[in-house]
């Protein structure tokens, strides 16, 4: 079956520090990847996403890009803000059958001023 | 537009007891999903919809049950609350590329 692993957390930066969250997945097929940001109290939202391989998300700043040679999609930042401080999610979908997402553990993000 | 919108936001229930949460979308979507998210595991499928009238079971459906309403409306049951069920439910509905988009979720306490 499908599977995603993320880096434990909590990864705690200065601000303007350089980010890297690792994420690695298993599946079948061609999955869509996707990163998932929550912020206190809310619920998840699409932070970027990338559908097939050698593709680069971004957005705000972050960046992933789809290896599939290393199955891997690594959530990057060049200089991380105090308002990054969240969850993030690494997620796959294969779009076969229900087409849920399937979701890592999560890595809790901690920027200091 | 409101997208997903779940109800209660809080919930407290003695083991034992009756609640259902309730989730509805206004994107017009066939499919829904309800999930869990417990400290370390991510969030897991509990039971999805793809259309009207459909419910199929997820990775963790014991001790629950659905009901799809009619395409805005899909809720989760917990016919007898135990302290396992202790979490935050998010109800969930995929776009065109299969995102999925998210309510703002239910925390529920089971004592």
């Amino acid at each position: 079956g499908n599977s995603v692993t993320q880096m434990e957390g909590p990864v705690t930066l200065s601000e303007e520090a350089f980010l890297t969250i690792n994420c690695t997945y298993t599946a079948t097929g061609y999955p869509s990847l996707f990163w998932y940001v929550q912020y206190p109290g809310e619920g998840l939202q699409l932070l970027l996403k990338a559908t097939k391989a050698d593709d680069k998300g971004s957005n705000k700043g972050f960046e992933a890009t789809y290896r599939k040679e290393t199955t891997s999609f690594h959530l990057e930042k060049g200089s991380v803000q105090v308002s990054d401080s969240a969850v993030y999610f690494c997620a796959l979908s294969d779009y076969t059958g229900r087409r849920a997402l399937t979701f890592g553990s999560g890595t809790r993000l901690q920027v200091q001023p | 537009n409101a997208g997903v919108t779940q109800t209660p936001k809080f919930q407290v229930l003695k083991t034992g007891q009756s609640m259902t949460l309730q989730c509805a979308q206004d994107m017009n979507h066939n499919s829904m999903y309800w999930y869990r998210q417990d400290p370390g595991m991510g969030l897991r499928l509990i039971y999805y919809s793809a259309s009207e009238g459909t419910t199929d079971k997820g990775e963790v459906p014991n001790g629950y049950n659905v009901s799809r309403l009619n395409k805005r409306e899909f809720s989760l049951r917990l016919e007898s609350a135990a302290p396992s069920q202790t979490s935050v439910y998010f109800c969930a509905t995929p776009g065109q590329n299969t995102e999925a988009f998210f309510g703002q979720g239910t925390r529920l306490t089971v004592v």
